[in-house]
């Protein structure tokens, strides 16, 4: 069964520079998630969108922005980049809104910044 | 406010012996409770939500409203249980899970 795909797998940035990181739901999923999880962390909520919409906004920096597209995939950009992002970017996706329906997440985009 | 709490960051049994993982939340409502697994850095995976009351793996939890609590429990662990288990709440507007942090089972033989 198709998972969460979730592109680049690893990434290396210099401080103050620019990542993206992409996204694809599960097929006919509509709900997306962004945590990041750094090491030795938990995971932390940053955004969700569902039908192309932010749905809910957690722990984002300023720094970072997200949308979610006609085709349901999402990017999360990330600008002026600092050590403290480095991290495991998890997306996660569901049909529909997670009560009552099950929320799968892709293999994480480890970024690293130097 | 809503909070997950995981109070052992490692546990550490013997093959066989019996496993409880503790999770404690803070909610307000009938909370919506699940158990994550993570392999060594993996993708996190569903282990089990308390309205299935599913088993999964030989792993149970029992929501206890008295006692806030969701503990995951199973009764002979194996050593491809270790991983790291995450319990997650819904959050009020369910659109977002929020996890505790986490607690590390190591099973030796």
């Amino acid at each position: 069964a198709a998972g969460v795909i979730q592109s680049p797998r690893h990434l290396i940035k210099e401080k103050r520079e620019t990542a993206t990181l992409k996204c694809y739901p599960i097929p006919r999923h509509d709900t997306v998630y962004w945590y990041q999880q750094g090491p030795g962390q938990d995971p932390q909520f940053l955004i969700s969108f569902y039908e192309k919409m932010q749905s809910d906004k957690g722990s984002i920096p300023d720094r970072f922005s997200a949308q979610q597209f006609s085709d349901y995939h999402s990017e999360l950009n990330m600008s002026s980049l600092e050590l403290g992002d480095s991290a495991l970017y998890f997306c996660a996706s569901s049909y529909g809104p997670i009560s009552g329906n099950t929320i799968y997440f892709g293999e994480g985009s480890w970024l690293t910044v130097v | 406010a809503q909070r997950v709490t995981q109070p052992e960051k490692l546990l550490s049994v013997f093959k066989g012996a019996p496993v409880e993982l503790k999770c404690n939340y803070s909610y307000s409502g009938s909370p919506e409770l699940f158990w994550y697994v993570q392999y060594s850095r993996q993708r996190l995976q569903l282990l089990l939500r308390h309205i299935s009351r599913e088993s999964i793996k030989g792993f149970t939890a029992d929501l206890n409203k008295g006692e806030t609590s969701f503990h995951l429990k199973k009764p002979f662990a194996q050593e491809e249980d270790s991983a790291m288990y995450y319990c997650a709440l819904m959050n009020q507007a369910g659109t977002a899970l929020i996890f505790g942090k986490g607690t590390t089972l190591s099973v030796s033989s």
